[in-house]
């Protein structure tokens, strides 16, 4: 299971901080750990992940302002997105791209989701 | 603009059999695996198609996927009341080197 936490609200030009904490397995799993996000009436929005030994993808567009990494002794992975603007307000979803009765990785098939959590951008 | 493109909307009344559709290109659909999934507003997204027709565990037989060169399909069959949501189609493009969502297809069960 995942859970995402963190602040749920952020100032403009400040720093998004998320935290995925992951239970019932381990970080190490040959999985990765993946933010999506959801802006107010619009889709589905990957934004980036990472893999316990230190490889990340990133969205082009979120490249700059994205950093994903993995803490592995508190089995948790993280968010951070500098310099948010309005267009930054969604509900973030953390999840897991990967699954035991799926050996072989299909990149973006994300199989576990946490619940998701707003965070709004606002002054 | 999304690279891969599905129709806004779509409707079926229950029973029916509904087929959503993605478009995409040489970098992502042509030549990589199509995922799907469906979105309940308030809720997780739930993955129901990988590998443009596999199902996990636990997804019912009425979903099915398929793809053909740029494009990929999902089919839901017998539909019911609570197939009521946003579906999203999903694949890795190798020129962004990242993974692209659809605009999604919101569904109503009429």
């Amino acid at each position: 299971q995942l859970q995402e936490s963190g602040p749920r609200l952020v100032e403009p030009s400040g720093t998004l901080s998320l935290t995925c904490t992951a239970s019932g397995g381990s970080i190490y799993n040959p999985y990765w750990w993946a933010w999506v996000r959801q802006a107010p009436g619009r889709g589905l929005e990957w934004i980036g992940q990472t893999f316990h030994r230190g490889s990340s993808d990133y969205n082009p567009s979120l490249k700059s302002r994205v950093t994903i990494s993995v803490d592995k002794p508190n089995n948790r992975f993280s968010l951070k997105l500098s310099y948010v603007t309005a267009a930054d307000t969604a509900v973030y979803f953390c999840a897991r791209e990967g699954s035991p009765a799926r050996p072989n990785r299909v990149r973006g098939a994300f199989d576990v989701w946490g619940p998701g959590t707003a965070v709004a951008v606002s002054s | 603009q999304s690279l891969l493109t599905q129709p806004p909307s779509a409707s079926a009344t229950p029973g029916q059999r509904v087929t959503l559709s993605c478009s995409g290109g040489r970098s992502n659909i042509e030549t990589l695996p199509v995922n799907w999934y469906q979105h309940v507003p308030g809720a997780a997204p739930k993955l129901l198609i990988f590998s443009n027709d596999q199902r996990p565990s636990g997804v019912p037989d009425r979903f099915s996927g398929s793809k053909s060169r740029s494009s990929a399909s999902l089919v839901i069959s017998d539909l019911q009341s609570e197939d009521e949501a946003d579906y999203y189609c999903a694949a890795w493009d190798d020129s962004l080197n990242a993974v692209a969502f659809g605009g999604g297809t919101k569904l109503t069960v009429l």
